[in-house]
């Protein structure tokens, strides 16, 4: 089973608008990263936030970490028509010897033109 | 050379069947991972190398799923007598460093549909 779940699970905003992607958790964890996946495609790494940073920017992405409340979120900044895919967050677990991403289920991005 | 390479692109089989999917990482990477991605699905783990050792198999759903890296390289992931459950996406990903906590670079899949 997945440890993360993203919400929304689907998302449509108009292009220039912000999307917001949450993403939650189960366990304890080194870091977590967030992957994008065009249809059809394999994934794409994003950014990656350690356990002990708690906000991370690259170009028009920001992710926010709360380890407290085991949640993340991605922000995409004044949206793309070419920024539509699928969005997943996936979790490295804090356990020795864990040898895993655990991704989400993911959050389904549709920019319109 | 370029990014991770997976092939077949799509694989059509027959229930019963064996099938052999193949994935060439990125030249140098030291960790490959194999991931079970079903239809509006996040990947499922499957299972981990570090170089020609197979360190995870816990992902596996069942015997029937076979992996190899004989060479630290090229890996293969076979899945014997092949029932309808197992048509999925199956994704390959390497990575420069060991274990799984650092970015992963992700092959285009192979899509496996099982009739």
């Amino acid at each position: 089973s997945q440890q993360g779940e993203e919400d929304p699970q689907a998302l449509s905003i108009q292009e220039g608008e912000n999307a917001t992607m949450n993403c939650s958790y189960k366990t304890s964890i080194n870091n977590l990263q967030w992957y994008r996946q065009n249809s059809g495609r394999g994934l794409v790494h994003l950014i990656l936030i350690r356990s002990n940073e708690r906000e991370k920017h690259s170009g028009r992405l920001r992710v926010t970490l709360d380890t407290s409340k085991k949640s993340s979120s991605l922000l995409i900044t004044a949206s793309r028509a070419a920024d539509t895919a699928s969005y997943f967050c996936a979790t490295a677990s804090h356990q020795t010897g864990a040898n895993n991403l655990f991704f989400g289920t993911g959050t389904r991005l549709t920019v319109i033109p | 050379g370029a990014g991770v390479s997976q092939s077949p692109r799509y694989k059509v089989a027959k229930r019963g069947q064996d099938v052999a999917l193949r994935c060439d990482p990125i030249s140098g990477h030291v960790s490959l991972f194999w991931y079970q991605q079903a239809l509006g699905q996040g990947p499922e783990f499957l299972t981990y190398f570090q170089n020609e050792a197979q360190l995870d198999k816990s992902g596996l759903p069942s015997d029937r799923f076979f992996a190899e890296r004989p060479e630290g390289s090229v890996s293969t992931l076979k899945i014997q007598r092949t029932q309808q459950e197992d048509s999925a996406v199956y994704l390959c990903a390497s990575s420069h460093s060991s274990g799984g906590a650092h970015e992963q670079f992700f092959g285009p899949g192979t899509r496996l549909t099982v009739l």
